[in-house]
């Protein structure tokens, strides 16, 4: 069994709706929480970043935490064509360590 | 600044031949990771180098090594290369003194036949 796990999709929506990802995982140690998005043919690039447990928002995007579940999700509000991509979310123990763990990726489609 | 940039962008090689692939970080960055993506496993963490030194690695065999210069480039080597070594490899530059963020290059594309 893998330490994170997200649903791959594809996932498909029309634009303006609310986007919900996810991602479950099994190490309790893991403290900090990330949510990367990755275009095709790019690399992966820093969308939020979460400590613990609760709610981050930033613009239409919202990032939520729960750790007594071990559930991660990430919300797109009035999602748009450009956020079509691949969601990846990724989590380390502590501050110091650099190496993230990620999740497979969700491919994520917003139809106009 | 520039960002983070790979070399070669695609790479063909057979089964048995050896790879090296190049990363330059976000200038002033010294901690350099390698990843391994593919569409069953996703990203899977290499290893970091600091300062020239290997700081971290992950579960990946002994054939996969890399290093670092003293102007934090880097590089990783694949020997004999496999079949299921195919896959996109990114590398990752951070300042390591800010919250783990790490600014990813564009990959290299490495197909082996």
């Amino acid at each position: 069994q893998k330490e994170v796990e997200q649903d791959p999709g594809p996932l498909s929506v029309p634009e303006g709706a609310i986007v919900s990802l996810n991602c479950t995982y099994s190490n309790s140690a893991f403290q900090y929480f990330m949510w990367y998005r990755q275009y095709s043919r790019k690399g992966p690039e820093l969308l939020m970043y979460t400590y613990s447990s609760g709610n981050k928002e930033d613009g239409r995007f919202t990032a939520q935490v729960d750790k007594s579940s071990k559930y991660i999700s990430l919300f797109i509000r009035d999602s748009q064509p450009s956020d079509s991509a691949t969601y990846l979310c990724a989590m380390v123990d502590n501050f110091g360590n650099e190496k993230l763990t990620f999740g497979t990726g969700t491919r994520l489609t917003i139809i106009p | 600044k520039a960002g983070v940039t790979q070399t070669p962008r695609y790479l063909i090689k057979t089964r048995g031949q050896q790879v090296t692939l190049s990363c330059s970080p976000i200038s002033g960055h010294r901690s350099v990771s390698w990843y391994q993506q593919t569409p069953g496993q996703g990203l899977q963490f290499l290893f970091e180098y600091f300062s020239e030194t290997q700081r971290n690695k992950g579960n990946f065999p002994g054939r996969f090594s890399g290093r670092q210069f003293s102007n934090s480039r880097s590089e990783m080597n694949v020997s004999t290369l496999e079949l299921g070594d195919s896959a996109l490899y990114l590398c990752a530059s951070s300042s390591r003194t800010d919250y783990n963020e790490q600014f990813f290059g564009p990959g290299t594309r490495l197909t082996v036949l």
